[in-house]
């Protein structure tokens, strides 16, 4: 069955690191999302990326985050200088179509800890 | 404003016992999606269900059932019989198209921690 492939799984970086953390979508799909979890909180939407473009991003995606699809397969999330409050699971997440209605396949999250 | 509310934090049950997860939404769109999705201890966020705005028709599949209540703004989970594997975090979201989710954005609800002892 296909999925979602993050990398690393658990990351731990110090407080001004950049991190770049990575996504394979499923192949055929061409939409992405970042989605982003503290500890113990909801699910929050960070960014969602089609046509090798960002559509639409929250508040929370501000300048210290960038995304990019380098090669037409990896799907990668950048934090430029990690705060402490990064500190998060990272869900990488795609959709075949565009309905609103199509189900987002998740991967299994890549857990940031900044010290 | 919290889109997804749901009240019910954490939930402990014993086994084979009935169990409902509450989730209220907030929305301005008449045409919505409703998700449930599982976060086991393992972490990953697993799909239950998708309902839209138009069908109100509740759903089972399997211990699993939803009831979908437009004039309550409520989209409910139960699982019957339950099991020590349903031991999760459950998550109520909404994808509201024609504000800031044309492309099927999420807002997730704070998620409901179900413990299942034997």
């Amino acid at each position: 069955e296909p999925e979602v492939t993050q990398t690393p799984s658990h990351q731990v970086t110090q407080m001004g690191q950049e991190v770049i953390l990575r996504c394979v979508p499923i192949s055929n799909h061409l939409y992405f999302y970042w989605y982003r979890q503290i500890l113990g909180q909801k699910v929050e939407f960070l960014v969602s990326f089609y046509n090798n473009e960002i559509s639409e991003k929250s508040e929370i995606f501000d300048d210290q985050f960038s995304v990019e699809r380098p090669d037409g397969s990896n799907f990668t999330l950048k934090i430029r200088s990690t705060k402490l409050e990064d500190s998060a699971m990272y869900f990488c997440a795609s959709k075949a179509g565009r309905t609103p209605s199509g189900e987002l396949f998740f991967g299994e999250g890549s857990r940031l800890t900044v010290l | 404003a919290q889109k997804v509310t749901q009240a019910q934090t954490e939930i402990s049950v014993v086994e084979k016992e009935d169990v409902t997860l509450d989730c209220v939404y907030e929305t301005r769109d008449t045409t919505y999606y409703l998700f449930w999705y599982k976060q086991p201890p393992s972490g990953e966020l697993v799909f239950l269900i998708r309902r839209n705005s138009f069908d109100e028709q509740n759903e089972i599949s399997g211990r699993y059932s939803w009831n979908f209540q437009k004039s309550t703004s409520s989209f409910n989970f139960t699982i019957t019989a339950s099991q020590v594997v349903d031991s999760a975090v459950y998550f109520c979201a909404l994808s509201e198209p024609n504000y800031g989710g044309s492309q099927g954005n999420l807002i997730f609800g704070k998620g409901t921690k179900l413990s299942v002892k034997p």
